[in-house]
């Protein structure tokens, strides 16, 4: 079946600094992908959708400044959390949809998320 | 707008039965959806149902779903302890569309 590969797993990073997660398809072309956020406990906010070249769709409330995604290929999409404060630890997920199937046919994958804490 | 409400905890005893039930508001959700998250994982989709059904049937698990009502439900039956996690219900209008989750069931099983 379809594989999401999402690195890093986890990551500490200091405050101010800037951390970078991937995204990738390893087995098909993932025309769109989704990125949640996921805090201890709650559920997955849907932060961004990003099709391949073009520029990503941000929900209402996520500042696109901070949360820089990127989809130049179409198996990989990036997030970027710059100047990262402690209020942006979190549980990152991605979830690519592979063109040519729906989404009942297990068309949406997720990765397995990566854990941020900034210190 | 759209929104997903779940029961937050279940505790159910092995072998029992259990049933996480979801209430949604978007009467365009056409697509119904159940997810699993074990700790620090990624989510799995356990199962789906579309909005002009009622009831699906996968090994275990039943899918219930009362449109009038916009109520959703998920039955395991012969709960096992690796059942033990959180359960999503989702919902999206399209079958490529955004896909909005509840807040997420844990489900703990007593051996």
């Amino acid at each position: 079946g379809a594989v999401v590969s999402q690195h890093p797993s986890w990551v500490i990073c200091k405050s101010g600094t800037s951390v970078k997660i991937e995204c990738r398809s390893l087995d098909f072309q993932a025309t769109t992908m989704f990125w949640y956020r996921q805090f201890p406990k709650q559920s997955l906010m849907l932060m961004a959708t990003s099709n391949e070249g073009s520029k990503a769709t941000y929900e209402q409330g996520v500042e696109k400044d901070k949360f820089l995604i990127n989809h130049a290929s179409l198996t990989l999409s990036t997030l970027t959390v710059t100047s990262a404060h402690p209020e942006d630890s979190s549980f990152y997920i991605c979830s690519a949809r592979e063109y040519s199937r729906v989404f009942w046919e297990g068309g949406y994958t997720f990765g397995s998320g990566t854990r941020l804490t900034v210190v | 707008g759209e929104d997903v409400e779940q029961s937050l905890f279940l505790s159910v005893r092995e072998g029992d039965s259990s049933v996480i039930n979801c209430t949604y508001t978007d009467s365009s959700s056409t697509y119904l959806y159940w997810y699993k998250q074990e700790p620090g994982a990624g989510l799995q989709l356990l199962t789906y149902i579309f909005s002009n059904m009622d009831m699906k049937q996968d090994q275990r698990l039943t899918v219930l779903l009362n449109k009038k009502d916009k109520h959703l439900s998920l039955r395991i039956a012969d709960t096992q302890t690796g059942d033990s996690a959180i359960y999503f219900c989702a919902g999206g209008r399209t079958s490529y569309d955004k896909v909005i989750f509840g807040p997420g069931t844990s489900l703990s099983v007593i051996p």
